[in-house]
């Protein structure tokens, strides 16, 4: 696509829910990143793929995240019996290669936890 | 440990006048910066960059200063528009065994008055 489109844009779900959120990169490249951001907070880094492999997941801050990608494309990022910290936005962002140079954002899911 | 440091959390300017918003870095390994923008409900967006081998990059009205001694950049914004208000972030990536990864701030806002 055009862009890196992420849905939903904006999820409200229970604590102790599961919630699946989705990112769709620009097509073509190869590295796709989730960050999020809490309230107040900056733009935590949580796991990089480059293909379908994750080499570095190293910001995922419990067991209970846990990310895909299949294809080399769409990416799914699973927060499993959510509590209220994890209320952030989760951005999602691709680049062709590595993105060491920069990458592409899109526009988050706003996820709220009540 | 925050390897990327945005000391300032706000900063208001008036309307034709100079913006700088000011990084700092503590990993020696960094050798590529940027800045991005952010919009309320937007993701953030690539502004400009700067390699370590130079010490000043300009596009326009932005300039990107880096000073490697004192692991320090800054973005000059001239002059500033109403437009500009957003939130601004940089990052940071280097040559490491996670060299495809960006390191953020904690983003400072910049509110530009009329």
């Amino acid at each position: 696509g055009a862009g890196v489109s992420q849905s939903p844009s904006n999820k409200v779900t229970e604590k102790g829910k599961d919630v699946e959120l989705r990112c769709d990169p620009i097509s073509g490249h190869t590295a796709l990143y989730w960050y999020r951001q809490s309230l107040g907070q900056g733009l935590e880094f949580l796991i990089y793929f480059q293909g379908n492999s994750a080499p570095d997941k190293s910001g995922l801050p419990s067991d209970r995240f846990s990310a895909e990608r299949t294809g080399g494309s769409v990416s799914t990022l699973t927060i499993q019996r959510t509590q209220q910290e994890d209320s952030a936005v989760y951005l999602c962002a691709s680049s062709l290669v590595g993105g060491r140079w920069g990458y592409t954002f899109g526009s988050g899911t706003r996820l709220t936890v009540v | 440990d925050q390897q990327v440091k945005q000391n300032s959390p706000s900063l208001s300017v008036q309307e034709g006048r100079i913006s700088i918003l000011n990084c700092d870095y503590t990993n020696s390994m960094f050798d590529y910066f940027l800045w991005y923008k952010k919009y309320p409900a937007e993701g953030p967006t690539f502004l400009i960059s700067i390699s370590s081998i130079k010490d000043k990059n300009e596009d326009g009205r932005f300039t990107v200063f880096l000073n490697k001694s004192a692991k320090h950049l800054s973005l000059h914004i001239v002059p500033s528009q109403p437009g500009d208000s957003a939130v601004y972030f940089c990052a940071a990536s280097g040559n490491t065994g996670t060299a495809s990864k960006l390191t953020f701030g904690t983003g400072t806002r910049l509110q530009v008055t009329l």
